[in-house]
């Protein structure tokens, strides 16, 4: 069963925009982690956050963890076409992955 | 260096068949998972592999089986083919495996259709 829950399911914006997507989860965590599918392809891995950090940036991908709430954010800044894929968060406890449902990202040009 | 890689890339096969998939992880990543994907159940833990050793298996029946060899490379093998079984088996390595902090590499996937 799928431990995360994401918000929202679906996202479309115009290129330049802002895109935050949200993740929920339910049990303790070593890290999370967000990934990025391109039209069912393999899963690339964008960003991992440590249990103990609170927010982390990656070029123009930044990541925030409240584990108090058991809840994390992915925000991409001024969107690409190019960024149009499904967003998927992933719990990392112990040695496996357990993914939430994904966001579908539509960047418009 | 090269990526993971997965073999075949798409599979048909008939109900009641039985099918191998094969997984190359990075070289020198040790830990070797495998996950299925489908639009309904979304991405699933089947198991995992460190040093030849099956460490963690998910919420899956005992058709499902895999093996790692001493090169760290994995098969899976699905025996007794149902059409529920149609999906795409992804395979991800890390260097290490439990209470690490390293992202997983995934390889393309193996598309199974069972018909």
């Amino acid at each position: 069963s799928q431990q995360g829950e994401e918000d929202p399911q679906a996202l479309s914006i115009q290129e330049g925009e802002n895109a935050t997507m949200n993740c929920s989860y339910k049990t303790s965590i070593n890290n999370l982690q967000w990934y990025r599918q391109n039209s069912g392809r393999g899963l690339v891995h964008l960003i991992l956050i440590r249990s103990n950090e609170r927010e982390k940036h990656s070029g123009r991908l930044r990541v925030t963890l409240d584990t108090s709430k058991k809840s994390s954010s992915l925000l991409i800044t001024a969107s690409r076409a190019a960024d149009t894929a499904s967003y998927f968060c992933a719990v990392n406890s112990g040695s496996r992955l357990t993914f939430g449902e994904g966001t579908q990202l539509t960047v418009n040009p | 260096k090269a990526g993971v890689t997965q073999t075949p890339r798409y599979l048909i096969k008939t109900r009641g068949q039985q099918v191998t998939l094969s997984c190359s992880p990075i070289s020198g990543h040790r830990s070797v998972s495998w996950y299925q994907q489908t639009p309904g159940q979304g991405l699933q833990f089947l198991f995992e592999y460190f040093s030849e050793t099956q460490r963690n298996k998910g919420n899956f029946p005992g058709r499902f089986s895999g093996r790692q060899f001493s090169n760290s490379r994995s098969e899976m093998n699905v025996s007794t083919l149902e059409l529920g079984d149609s999906a795409l088996y992804l395979c991800a390595s890390t260097p290490s495996g439990t209470g690490h902090n390293y992202g997983y590499t995934f390889g393309s996937g193996t598309r199974l259709t069972v018909v």
